[in-house]
């Protein structure tokens, strides 16, 4: 599988954008980015993903190089509530019976 | 969206019983997954749960230790057989989403053996 690299920790303070990296260097053609986020005592909950193009939605921005070798999730005005672990998974598809594998995540911490 | 209920959400148990997680879901769904997490650690796949036909593990994990059934499309359980405390994990069921490019996942079941 395609590994995914993060910083282990980051810091934000509240109603500023938050980028949070993310290094695939041995990304595959088909591989799809996925971001998931984790809040404290809840089970993982999914943010965003895409393949090549830059992605919006409600909840974050996905910004890929052009490469694929790098993806940055994009937190437009942080709150207290963004305050979790988010993950970077590399899926092989977008048929959706891949499991998902997690690394270790970045933990973001929103100062008040 | 998928909406998971676990039971129980946390239990502690004896060294050598065993705890049964139900995990009910609110549609019908056709995948659905265990994972365990343990303490400050990420997410790690226990299996697949298949409906109708024996559930399919990941490297390290067995059934005897951890049997799987699944005998719908909304609902499964996780057992926990013989329960030592490196077993002390939050265990949470997962479901593939009709978008099928996203998963769901329930709150957990936060395990502690003594």
């Amino acid at each position: 599988d395609a590994k995914t690299t993060q910083p282990n920790s980051m810091e934000s303070n509240e109603e500023e954008p938050v980028h949070l990296p993310c290094n695939h260097s041995t990304i595959s053609g088909t591989d799809y980015i996925h971001w998931y986020r984790q809040l404290p005592s809840q089970g993982p909950e999914y943010v965003i993903h895409g393949l090549t193009s830059n992605v919006n939605n409600r909840m974050a921005s996905l910004a890929i190089a052009e490469d694929r070798k790098s993806s940055t999730l994009i937190l437009h005005r942080a709150t207290l509530r963004d305050a979790a672990v988010y993950y970077c998974i590399l899926r092989a598809s977008n048929f959706g019976n891949e499991k998902l594998t997690f690394g270790t995540g970045t933990r973001l911490t929103i100062i008040p | 969206s998928a909406v998971i209920s676990q039971k129980p959400s946390r239990d502690i148990c004896q060294r050598g019983t065993s705890l049964t997680i139900q995990c009910q879901v609110d549609s019908q769904v056709t995948m659905m997954f265990w994972y365990r997490q343990q303490p400050g650690q990420s997410l790690t796949l226990i299996a697949t749960a298949n409906q109708g036909s024996e559930a399919t593990y990941e490297s390290g994990f067995v059934i005897d230790k951890f049997p799987i059934s699944r005998p719908n499309l909304t609902f499964s359980t996780l057992t926990v057989s013989n329960m030592s405390p490196e077993d002390s994990s939050i265990y949470l069921c997962s479901v593939q989403g009709l978008a099928k490019n996203i998963q769901y996942f329930g709150a957990g079941t936060r395990l502690s053996v003594l």
